[in-house]
């Protein structure tokens, strides 16, 4: 069965204090890996897709990264308004276009 | 395109009453995805459809919860009857068709209804 673990639960970082997010996954067959960002009383909002091992993509201060087990989202000095829930969903399996979500990471950031 | 649309936004409605979600697609868009998302258990696919026809509905909850999509520009979720336990927000997603056999498929979403049953 697909499978996806997001760690941290919840992240507090100060302004300019670079972390990553982790996103585990098992799946039979990936056909891709997303990340969304989700602010409070919103829907999910796209931010990145992967395809295959060693693919990174990088928006502003984010870059997402892929190896056969996991992704990171890096984030590099930080601002107040990345403060958001960051969730992590795969696409995986041949017979199947099921998206399925972790849990997600709660990312705060203090100016 | 104005995305994914969701209606209402809030539902607050009395333990027994019927519940019904309206979700209107991207335009174009192949799938349509319905999720409920709580803290406890995070985004949850309820069922999903291709081609306005239902792919896989096993994470229906149970026979209180039902989903048609009648053309490519509307679907509904339906709860009768609804419970407290169903209290969470529900997300329609729509997405493109992927890529080849192995291609990926970006999901957008709408902006959600949040439920509340008494």
């Amino acid at each position: 069965e697909d499978q996806v673990t997001q760690s941290p639960e919840a992240l507090r970082l100060q302004e300019g204090e670079s972390s990553s997010l982790n996103c585990s996954y098992t799946v039979s067959g990936l056909r891709g890996l997303f990340w969304y960002r989700q602010d409070p009383g919103k829907g999910p909002e796209f931010l990145f897709t992967l395809y295959s091992a060693g693919e990174e993509k990088e928006k502003e201060r984010l870059k997402a990264t892929l190896t056969k087990k996991e992704s990171f989202l890096h984030i590099t000095a930080p601002k107040p308004e990345d403060s958001a829930t960051y969730l992590c969903a795969v696409q995986g399996s041949y017979n199947t276009d099921k998206l399925i979500f972790g849990t997600g990471t709660r990312l705060q950031v203090f100016p | 395109d104005a995305g994914v649309i969701q209606s209402p936004r809030h539902e607050v409605t009395e333990m027994g009453q019927e519940v019904t979600l309206r979700c209107k697609p991207i335009s174009g868009h192949d799938y349509l995805f319905w999720y409920r998302q709580t803290m406890m258990r995070g985004l949850e696919l309820l069922i999903y459809f291709n081609n306005n026809v239902p792919i896989d509905d096993s994470g229906m909850p149970e026979d209180r919860f039902s989903a048609k999509m009648p053309n490519a520009s509307f679907s509904t979720l339906k709860i009768q009857p609804s419970e407290p336990r169903d209290s969470a927000v529900y997300f329609c997603a729509s997405s493109p068709r992927g890529s080849g056999v192995l291609g990926g498929t970006v999901a957008f979403f709408g902006q959600g209804t949040r439920l509340t049953v008494v």
